[in-house]
């Protein structure tokens, strides 16, 4: 337990599906992340959130949209995805205390199938 | 642009000593890290190394040279339990991770 969860830990859905993943963070952070893991590919930064404020959207599709409600929670909406958006999406945090080396706690993940 | 490199895969002997190397070219350098990941689970934070040099914990050390843009990850005493995959990831700017391939480490009996 690492203190970060994620619901729901598996999800398949159709192509015209909207679903959302869900983030809770029990740590008392104030920076919270989206990452996807691929089979065979390394973890790719999808979305950063620090102090509530998107800071960084990597270059990702229009259809995940995140949102981060409060410090404690992260969202990612998913509309009209793509078979090759099946993978692992990670959810982390950590404690942005400005410019030193921060360690990010890692979620169980979401296994998501996109049929 | 920003590169990771580490091996694909090793295989070490339970008792063993096994070394996982790292090497990166990112624009900026703040630290490094290293994660264990078991497969079907979250990965957990092992190390970071910021200056030049070896830090250690417990059975695990990691050695970085900025100069020449190379980490490791030495794991002594192999046990069955460190079967997993072990991730790379550079710090290149303000809380921004960027993680190699990932290096799978079989221990066998």
């Amino acid at each position: 337990e690492t203190g970060v969860t994620q619901t729901p830990r598996h999800l398949v859905m159709g192509m015209t599906n909207k679903k959302s993943l869900k983030c809770e963070q029990h740590l008392g952070h104030n920076a919270m992340y989206w990452y996807k893991q691929s089979a065979k590919k390394p973890l790719e930064l999808m979305f950063v959130y620090s102090l509530e404020e998107r800071v960084e959207n990597n270059s990702v599709p229009s259809r995940f949209s995140p949102e981060c409600p409060n410090s404690s929670h992260l969202f990612l909406h998913l509309h009209t995805l793509q078979p090759e958006d099946s993978a692992l999406y990670l959810c982390a945090s950590s404690q942005d205390s400005g410019g030193s080396l921060i360690e990010q706690f890692f979620g169980p993940g979401t296994r998501l199938t996109v049929l | 642009g920003q590169n990771i490199d580490q091996p694909t895969e090793m295989t070490a002997t339970e008792g063993a000593i096994v070394q996982i190397n790292c090497t990166y070219q990112t624009s900026g350098f703040n630290g490094l890290f290293w994660y264990q990941q078991h497969a079907g689970e979250a990965p957990t934070f092992l190390s970071y190394n910021v200056l030049d040099g070896l830090e250690e914990k417990g059975r695990f050390s990691s050695f970085l040279s900025r100069s020449k843009g190379y980490s490791y990850l030495l794991l002594k005493e192999l046990q069955m339990k460190d079967s997993a995959s072990y991730l790379c990831a550079v710090e290149a700017a303000g809380n921004k991770l960027t993680f190699g391939g990932g290096t799978r480490v079989l221990v066998k009996p």
